[in-house]
């Protein structure tokens, strides 16, 4: 059955560049019928959608994020990928990935274990 | 932005006993041009990622038992427990995917009373 599952640096120094990849098993993600995207929770807190990529490259960002963000898509690897750039403390979250049930204007049905990446110096 | 707010913030409801989640959002979420409504509903248990339970405010995903439904449209909608088991105990979030950008509502916390 599908499968994602995040990698990247646990720890990540102010100022600088998180970078996050989920890798998909079981299913691919150049599947012109869902979309895939990174979805955020700090420690004890709820969650926060970040953005969210097509395989083709159509991308959707929260407005509060997008000057920071880019997510970009790798199909020959079956990977999708966030940068964070100029983290700051208030950026320590669990880091999940997920998929669309279908395009963009849906819910979120496949989701990875999460990532905890921590904002400190 | 389009506010999902969550009442209650915890409830505690006795084993068998039904369980009634409310979300409110800051506008409508029902799209005229095909009817439906673009909000679901998520379980997170602790160390867990969030779970689908109900998409389009009502239709149940796959696998998930039938004592969880959806209700409502437009700016309110509901998620109803009809008979509280012991593995419900969780945080459940609703969503919206109508407007960018998505939003959750803060959350519940459902325990056993």
């Amino acid at each position: 059955q599908l499968q994602l599952r995040e990698s990247g640096p646990g720890l990540v120094k102010p100022s600088e560049t998180l970078s996050l990849t989920c890798t998909v098993s079981g299913g691919s993600i150049s599947s012109s019928s869902y979309y895939w995207g990174w979805i955020r929770q700090p420690p004890g807190k709820g969650l926060e959608w970040i953005a969210t990529t097509s395989y083709s490259g159509n991308t959707y960002y929260n407005p509060s994020l997008k000057s920071r963000v880019t997510i970009s898509v790798d199909t020959s690897m079956n990977q999708f990928s966030l940068k964070l750039d100029s983290v700051t403390a208030a950026d320590t979250a669990v880091y999940y990935c997920a998929r669309h049930r279908g395009n963009y204007y849906d819910g979120l049905d496949q989701w990875g274990q999460g990532t905890l990446v921590t904002v400190s110096s | 932005d389009i506010v999902m707010t969550q009442s209650p913030d915890s409830l505690a409801v006795s084993l068998g006993e039904r369980a009634t989640i409310n979300c409110k959002s800051s506008q409508s979420v029902l799209y005229s041009s095909n009817n439906k409504n673009y909000l679901a509903w998520y379980q997170q248990k602790p160390g867990q990622p969030p779970k689908l339970l109900i998409y389009w405010a009502s239709t149940r995903e796959s696998g998930v038992p039938d004592r969880f439904s959806g209700s409502g449209s437009g700016t309110d909608f509901t998620l109803t427990l009809s008979s509280l088991q012991a593995e419900d105990v969780a945080v459940y979030y609703c969503q919206q995917y109508f407007g960018t950008p998505h939003t959750f509502g803060q959350g519940t916390k459902l325990e056993i009373k």
